[in-house]
């Protein structure tokens, strides 16, 4: 398996522009987690999915954020507008439902988002 | 809150050398425990995963501990190779319901020299 996908890898935009980033989880997973990466806060959970379905969202900043899962393989990320403060790294991660509850988190490459 | 705290911020030694990488949190009612590196622009990559029933797990050079009961767990890694400069984060998994709402430490930056 290729791993988790993420596209772009990198994305500048300009502030008030709309931004959509993508990820393709490992095939089989049940578990789809957005994660934000800033040097100031770390790494934080925005949401996860199970089963396409959005289970947490609570780490979603705020409105100008959401997030789809149409189908198994593909999820979005979507920030409208986008803001300068929302420049970090973004990654997506999956796991698998196992028996015994062992659920060790796979991560994509990540987007870097700059905004201007 | 769950809160994880990873001591030191930065560390720096010479190859060859055994040390010991260290995290905190604040609730012990946890699920498991992961040990990730992340290579710089690099996504994550784990290392090992503890359940709260274990005590330790070893992968080649490396041995993870987890005292629940008193918040800790530490990655030890033998013989330091400079491969092995990256940032190591901890995280944990909470024990309420089936929530998968892992919570990262800021890592330890481990440069190791040649």
């Amino acid at each position: 398996d290729a791993g988790v996908i993420q596209s772009p890898r990198h994305e500048v935009t300009e502030m008030g522009q709309e931004v959509t980033l993508r990820c393709k989880p490992i095939s089989g997973h049940d578990y789809l987690f957005w994660y934000r990466q800033t040097m100031m806060r770390g790494l934080e959970l925005l949401i996860y999915f199970n089963n396409n379905v959005p289970i947490d969202d609570s780490g979603m900043p705020e409105d100008r954020f959401s997030a789809k899962m149409p189908n198994a393989s593909f999820s979005t990320l979507k920030i409208q507008p986008s803001e300068p403060r929302d420049s970090a790294v973004y990654f997506c991660a999956s796991t698998p439902r196992t028996s015994g509850g062992v659920n060790e988190q796979f991560f994509g490459p990540g987007t870097r988002l700059t905004v201007l | 809150k769950q809160e994880v705290t990873q001591i030191p911020a930065a560390l720096s030694v010479p190859e060859g050398e055994n040390l010991v990488l260290n995290c905190s949190f604040t609730d012990s009612a946890i699920y498991n425990l992961q040990w990730f590196r992340q290579d710089p622009g690099k996504g994550l990559t784990s290392l090992l995963l503890i359940q709260s029933s274990q005590r330790e797990q070893t992968s080649g050079r490396l041995n993870a501990s987890l005292d629940k009961s008193s918040g800790r767990s530490t990655l030890y890694i033998a013989a330091s190779q400079p491969g092995d400069s990256a940032t190591f984060l901890c995280a944990v998994r909470p024990r309420r319901g089936s929530n998968y709402k892992l919570t990262f430490g800021k890592g330890t930056l481990l440069t190791v020299n040649p």
